[in-house]
C-alpha cells in the first residue's frame, strides 16, 4: 500500500515568518493529495489539496507544489499567523483511499 | 466543501457496554462515508468505507464483529463500537467522500470515546 512521511514532526516559527512541510510517498499511481489541519479535538479541516496534473497552487498564504517524479508534495504558510498553530497532515489517495502522514504541529510564536 | 456532524462529541461508558455514534452529511448525499480513528497524537488510520446500501470494506485488522457499520442512507453512517473495552478509547472521525472527482474528503468533528 501507499505510505506517506511526513517531515518534520514539530515546527515552530515566528510570526510573521514562513513555514514549510515536506511529504513524500511512495505509490506512483497516487493523484491526489490534500492537507488537512487539525485543532485540538477537533476533526481535521481540509486547507488546500493539488492534484497530480498541476505542479503548484496556491489560495491566500497558503500554497502547495507536487512533484511527482520525486514523490514529494510541500505546504508552503506565509506570514504566519498564531491563529495558524495546529497539527497539519498530508495525505495521498491511491486505491480509493487516503493515506495519511504522521503530522506536524505548528508552533507560531507571538 | 461538504457540512459533517457527528453525535455524540463525546461519551464514556462502562467496560462491556456497546456505543453508537452517528455520522451525518448535512448538505450532501454521500454515497461513500470513512471512519477512522486516532489516538493521541498520532495520525488518523482508516477503519473502514462504508457504502451506502451495502456492507462496510474493513481495513486490515478491525474487527468488522466489533465495530459494526451500518450506512443506511444516503445522509448518515453509524458506528457500533460493541462489547467496549478501555483499549478501544479515542477519537473516531467519519469523513464523506464528496465531488464528481471522487476523491475529496471532508470530515466530521470527531467523538471522544472513552471506556472506563
Amino acid at each position: 500500500g501507499e505510505n506517506v512521511e511526513q517531515h518534520p514532526s514539530t515546527l515552530s516559527v515566528q510570526e510573521g515568518d514562513s513555514a514549510v512541510i515536506k511529504c513524500t510517498y511512495s505509490d506512483s499511481a497516487s493523484n491526489y493529495f490534500p492537507w488537512y489541519k487539525q485543532e485540538l479535538g477537533k476533526g481535521p479541516q481540509l486547507i488546500i489539496d493539488i492534484r497530480s496534473n498541476v505542479g503548484e497552487k496556491k489560495d491566500q498564504r497558503i500554497a502547495v507544489t507536487l512533484n511527482k517524479t520525486a514523490k514529494h508534495f510541500s505546504l508552503h504558510i506565509t506570514e504566519t499567523q498564531p491563529e495558524d498553530s495546529a497539527v497539519y497532515f498530508c495525505a495521498a489517495f491511491n486505491d480509493y483511499k487516503l493515506s495519511f502522514g504522521a503530522g506536524t504541529t505548528v508552533t507560531v510564536r507571538a | 466543501g461538504a457540512v459533517v456532524s457527528q453525535h455524540p462529541s463525546r461519551v464514556i461508558c462502562k467496560s462491556g457496554t456497546s456505543v453508537k455514534i452517528e455520522c451525518r452529511s448535512l448538505d450532501f448525499q454521500a454515497t461513500t462515508m470513512f471512519w477512522y480513528r486516532q489516538f493521541p497524537k498520532q495520525s488518523l488510520m482508516l477503519m473502514a468505507t462504508s457504502n451506502e446500501g451495502s456492507k462496510a470494506t474493513y481495513e486490515q485488522g478491525v474487527e468488522k464483529d466489533k465495530f459494526l457499520i451500518n450506512h443506511a442512507s444516503l445522509t448518515l453512517s453509524t458506528l457500533t463500537v460493541t462489547s467496549a473495552h478501555p483499549e478501544d478509547s479515542s477519537f473516531y472521525i467519519c469523513s464523506v467522500l464528496f465531488g464528481g472527482g471522487g476523491d475529496t474528503q471532508y470530515f466530521g468533528p470527531g467523538t471522544r470515546l472513552t471506556v472506563l
